[in-house]
């Protein structure tokens, strides 16, 4: 079967660094999303990658190792704003995405 | 601003009510989306429709039909609601080209309980 794992919840204090991981077992890949969701809001596209490697963007980065099935999103300079869910998600083989359940990401003064 | 539009945020119905969940975009995208968000658990794509008068089933489509007639408009229908349908329903549109970084664009939700 195909599956997505993300930690449930992680917690962080604000001005600091947290990276969230993502593992993933999928037939074929074709990109990895990551999403983050406020509570009660759309979530919303915050990255992509389908090579190995990492791209930033701001103080947002996400890293892939298609060899490993592996990304993280890293998140620095951590705001109270940033409190939400990222959501990662797998185009597979189909073009179909696969999600995991989400990261729950408190931040705290 | 782009925009998914969920005609309902909150909605309470009892089982066996016929239940209309409407959304509309305004970016003429081609791909519409719905899933469900239960806790736990990653989106799970209920149907979905690359054009007018299309639909595909997703991965739960049991107990649910969808219907679009217009281009922006891609409704959700349960035929007759049952409890284990509590949840949050979120709707989606994307662009026709299904590779790169072709992102969806997601809707507030339309929180459904059925008692």
């Amino acid at each position: 079967g195909q599956n997505i794992d993300q930690p449930t919840e992680m917690t962080a204090t604000e001005g600091a660094i947290v990276q969230i991981n993502c593992t993933y077992q999928t037939s074929g890949f074709n990109g990895l999303f990551w999403y983050q969701q406020h509570a009660g809001e759309a979530p919303t596209f915050l990255s992509y990658n389908v090579l190995d490697g990492l791209e930033e963007k701001g103080r947002f980065s996400s890293f892939l190792s298609r060899s490993k099935g592996y990304s993280y999103l890293l998140l620095k300079e951590l705001q109270m704003k940033d409190s939400a869910s990222y959501l990662c998600a797998v185009r597979d083989s189909n073009y179909q995405l696969i999600w995991g359940a989400g990261t729950k990401l408190i931040i705290k003064p | 601003d782009v925009k998914v539009t969920q005609s309902s945020r909150y909605l309470v119905k009892r089982t066996g009510e016929k239940v209309f969940l409407e959304c509309v975009q305004d970016m003429d995208h081609e791909n519409m989306f719905w899933y469900r968000q239960d806790p736990g658990l990653g989106l799970r794509l209920i149907y979905f429709s690359y054009d007018v008068k299309m639909k595909e089933k997703g991965d739960i489509p049991e107990g649910y039909s969808v219907s679009r007639e217009k281009k922006e408009r891609f409704s959700l229908i349960l035929e007759s609601a049952s409890t284990n349908q509590t949840s949050m329903y979120l709707c989606a549109s994307s662009f026709g080209e299904d590779s790169g970084a072709n992102v969806l664009t997601f809707g507030a939700g339309s929180r459904l309980t059925v008692l």
